[in-house]
């Protein structure tokens, strides 16, 4: 069955470093989106992209979409305390909705 | 606008019991629904999505079962809980499949 798989798994920063999560997939992907989950929280959507080599831009989160559509990346610059949480890249396919294993980023001040 | 409720936000089952979460949406028709399980520092696994009434879909066989009884209500149930159905349980809804999906606040589950 399909997988979507993130790296790394887990990442510790100081506050002002730059963070990346990856996000591949065994399939082509119609759009990929993304979310954020705080500590003890529900997922919150972020983004969906939709076109090959798509790139966005949200302050200081960089969305990008790979040229195959089988892979996906979140760049956070200079990150904050406030980043603190699970990043999760998500399938939204044809009816189901299918997460990435997600990334969990500390941030120590 | 839009609102969906999830509970309870905790429970405590003792291995063995029935259980019965429940989902509604508020403000849309006939939106996707999802029931999603975390383990603690774990990711989301989906365990059922539904498209319309009655119309229920399994990613996972389990002793968990899933029903829609009505468009804006999905229900998650089990007979029989065992030790490793603890987890947080996630409700979510969209309005299709490639759109955003909203989560309610989630049913943290302990069987003990």
């Amino acid at each position: 069955g399909q997988q979507v798989m993130q790296i790394p798994q887990y990442q510790h920063v100081q506050e002002g470093e730059d963070f990346t999560t990856y996000c591949n997939s065994s399939t082509t992907l119609s759009n990929i989106q993304w979310y954020k989950q705080r500590p003890g929280g529900h997922p919150v959507f972020l983004i969906q992209l939709v076109k090959s080599g798509e790139v966005k831009k949200q302050k200081r989160l960089t969305f990008q979409f790979g040229e195959a559509k089988k892979n996906s990346s979140l760049h956070i610059t200079a990150t904050q305390t406030t980043d603190v949480g699970t990043y999760f890249c998500a399938d939204p396919g044809f009816q189901k909705l299918v997460f990435g294993t997600g990334t969990r980023l500390l941030v120590s001040p | 606008s839009q609102t969906i409720h999830q509970w309870p936000a905790t429970l405590v089952q003792p291995v063995g019991s029935p259980l019965s979460l429940e989902c509604t949406v508020e403000g849309t028709s006939n939106p996707n629904l999802y029931w999603y399980r975390q383990a603690a520092g774990r990711g989301l696994q989906l365990l059922f999505y539904s498209v319309g009434i009655g119309q229920i879909s399994s990613e996972v066989p389990q002793n968990l079962s899933a029903s829609r009884p009505q468009d804006r209500q999905f229900i998650l149930s089990s007979k029989k809980l065992l030790l490793s159905d603890s987890g947080f349980y996630l409700c979510a809804w969209s309005v299709h499949g490639n759109t955003e999906a909203f989560f309610g606040q989630g049913t943290r589950l302990t069987v003990v």
